[in-house]
This record gives structure tokens, sequence and C-alpha cells, in this order.
């Protein structure tokens, strides 16, 4: 049973654009939700987080929005640059639960 | 070092031996997770080690998986008796005190 989804196994955008990478889970009981990039060939780095309490974190070109009664979260990168393209993973934790991982995104970023 | 480090990076091993994986995590982090991650899967927790507490095995997939973590540092995977299905790349992360997870690169096992 999968308790955090990413259902795009892969997304192509135009540098420049915007990139929204979306993730959804089913247990209400995660309070604290983080996004991790991952170049091949090496450990997923972590990227930006956001606790239940919030609807929205920035960072720079990175924002994550959460909304919780939907379940679902989401990843925008703006402007997108050809360096972003990685496979980005979401994922969550609450509870008793440790962190479940999403299957993850690949972006590609064209020039 | 000032990241997390795991050895080797690659290990090709015949189906029925066994491996030992290490991970050295970032100084100071008392946590440390294992995980692995197979063909287009998301990284599926395997074992939680926090500070001197007993470890979390919940997620070791069957009992030829084993881990431990010496003095509070280094920490070793061993998988006894490969099979092909285990093959993965085998990630570990230790964790910072404000809770986020910095991984090592991982050891990509293949088993023939």
């Amino acid at each position: 049973d999968q308790q955090v989804k990413q259902n795009s196994p892969s997304l192509s955008v135009q540098e420049g654009r915007i990139s929204i990478l979306n993730c959804d889970y089913t247990n209400s009981m995660f309070d604290y939700f983080l996004w991790y990039k991952k170049y091949p060939a090496e450990g997923p780095t972590f990227l930006i987080s956001i606790s239940s309490i919030k609807d929205k974190n920035e960072d720079g070109r990175f924002t994550v929005f959460l909304n919780k009664s939907a379940k679902h979260l989401s990843l925008h990168i703006v402007p997108s640059q050809p360096g972003d393209s990685a496979v980005y993973f979401c994922a969550a934790k609450g509870g008793t639960y440790k962190y479940i991982f999403g299957t993850g995104t690949r972006l590609k970023v064209l020039a | 070092g000032a990241g997390v480090s795991q050895s080797p990076s690659n290990k090709v091993t015949e189906k029925g031996k066994d491996v030992e994986l290490r991970c050295d995590p970032i100084s100071g982090h008392t946590a440390l997770y294992w995980y692995r991650q197979s063909l287009g899967q998301g990284l599926e927790f395997l074992i939680y080690f926090q500070g001197n507490s007993a470890p979390d095995k919940s997620g070791l997939p069957s009992d030829r998986f084993s881990a431990e973590r010496t003095g509070g540092s280094v920490s070793t995977l061993t998988i006894q008796r490969t099979q092909q299905e285990d093959s993965a790349v085998y990630l570990c992360a230790s964790i910072s005190p404000e809770d986020t997870q910095y991984f090592g690169p991982g050891t990509r096992l293949t088993v023939l």
C-alpha cells in the first residue's frame, strides 16, 4: 500500500518556465513533508520541507505547497533551469511513522 | 569528511554469497536510516537507529538482512545468502539534530 504517491514518473519543462511536481499521501498522521532531489549516482539531497501547520514554504526558486484537506503537496520550481534536471522524491513522516518516500518524478528541463 | 560516506560504491556478487555494506555517518548525528531503492521504486525503509535505543528493524524484508551500528557511529548492513531480488541501491542517511536526513551516495548491489 503506497502511502506516498507520485503519479507522474516523468516531466519535461522548457527552461525558464515553471515546473510543478505533485505528491499525494493517504495517512492523516503525516505532519511533516520534505522534497529531495537526486542526481544519478548520488544520494538524495534535501531540498525543502513543510510542516502541517503551514500551507506554503518558499526558498528561492523553490516553493512547496501543502493542501491538508486534499492530502496533496506540490513543489514549484520557477524559473526552471537545466541544472534542475534530476529525480525528485517527496517524503512524509508523522506519528509513529518513519519517513515514507514516493517513487520519484524525473524532471527534465530543456534548454 | 563532511558528508555521509558508503562503501563499496558498487558490489557484484553471486547468488548465495553474503555481503556487507558500510555506512559512515556525519559525526555527531545520533540517528541513522538504511533504505534501498530497487529499479523504478521509491526508497524503501529498512532499519532505523536512534542513539542507544533498540533499532527499529520493521522494514527488513527477511531474516537474511541484519544491521548493526557500532559505537553509535559506523553502521554495517549484512545480507546473507543473497538473492537476485536483493539487487538494488542501498542508501544510508544520518539525521541532523534538526531532523534533516543527509544521504550517502549509496552502494549499488548486483546479485548475479
